[in-house]
């Protein structure tokens, strides 16, 4: 299967820091990415769609400024989570679309892990 | 009314026994049916992927389609210890966002 990775994998900040998290598709090209957030024992929430060249597409209670995301070229999004504090805390998930032929997918990273003190 | 509905378990089973978990959806203009297998701490792993009704086998895994009646199963023969995760199915119309299953919690007692 396709190879996506997120990195870090876990990471610890202060309240009020701001924290990045890179998500690479590492063998193919993803004009997409998405960005979910996922708590203990509840499924996945998507929080918005990346695509290459535009803004994202954020869903509904989803703070943009709050959650920034740049996905600058095709095997690369990034989301900042600025001035963070302890509610955000969780675990972040991005995955990629693989679009080939009649097969439209996805594939997810391993996750990162956030702690806010 | 949720659009795909999973039940969450948890489910038990011996080590060998075949796994049955389903989803059932009330969107027919689904068109691509996936499920995922999330260990504890893990990003979802792909692990079928199905376009159709019908069948598809994959070693020890088997997807299911029932367009007709909005139903999604995956079947795990011989299971194993290793087995022991969360599934998540999920599906997709069009170029729009995945839209999942709550999860079945599986443990495959040894």
């Amino acid at each position: 299967g396709a190879v996506v990775s997120q990195h870090p994998s876990r990471v610890i900040c202060k309240s009020g820091t701001s924290v990045k998290i890179e998500c690479r598709s590492l063998d193919f090209q993803a004009t997409t990415m998405f960005w979910y957030r996922q708590f203990p024992k509840q499924s996945l929430m998507l929080m918005a769609t990346s695509n290459e060249g535009s803004k994202a597409t954020y869903e509904q209670g989803v703070e943009k400024d709050k959650f920034l995301i740049n996905h600058a070229s095709l095997t690369l999004s990034t989301l900042t989570v600025t001035s963070a504090h302890p509610e955000d805390s969780s675990f972040y998930i991005c995955s990629a679309r693989r679009l080939a032929g009649a097969t439209d997918t996805q594939y997810f990273g391993p996750g990162t892990r956030l702690t806010v003190l | 009314q949720k659009e795909v509905e999973q039940d969450p378990g948890p489910l038990s089973v011996p080590e060998g026994a075949i796994v049955s978990l389903n989803c059932t959806y009330s969107n027919s203009a689904f068109q691509y049916f996936m499920w995922y297998r999330q260990y504890s701490r893990k990003g979802p792993e792909l692990l079928m992927y199905t376009y159709s009704s019908g069948n598809k086998e994959d070693g020890r895994f088997t997807a299911q389609v029932d367009k007709s009646s909005k139903y999604i199963s995956l079947f795990i023969r011989d299971s194993q210890p290793s087995d022991s995760a969360t599934y998540l199915c999920a599906m997709i119309q069009g170029a729009q966002k995945l839209v999942f299953g709550q999860g079945t919690r599986l443990t495959i007692n040894p």
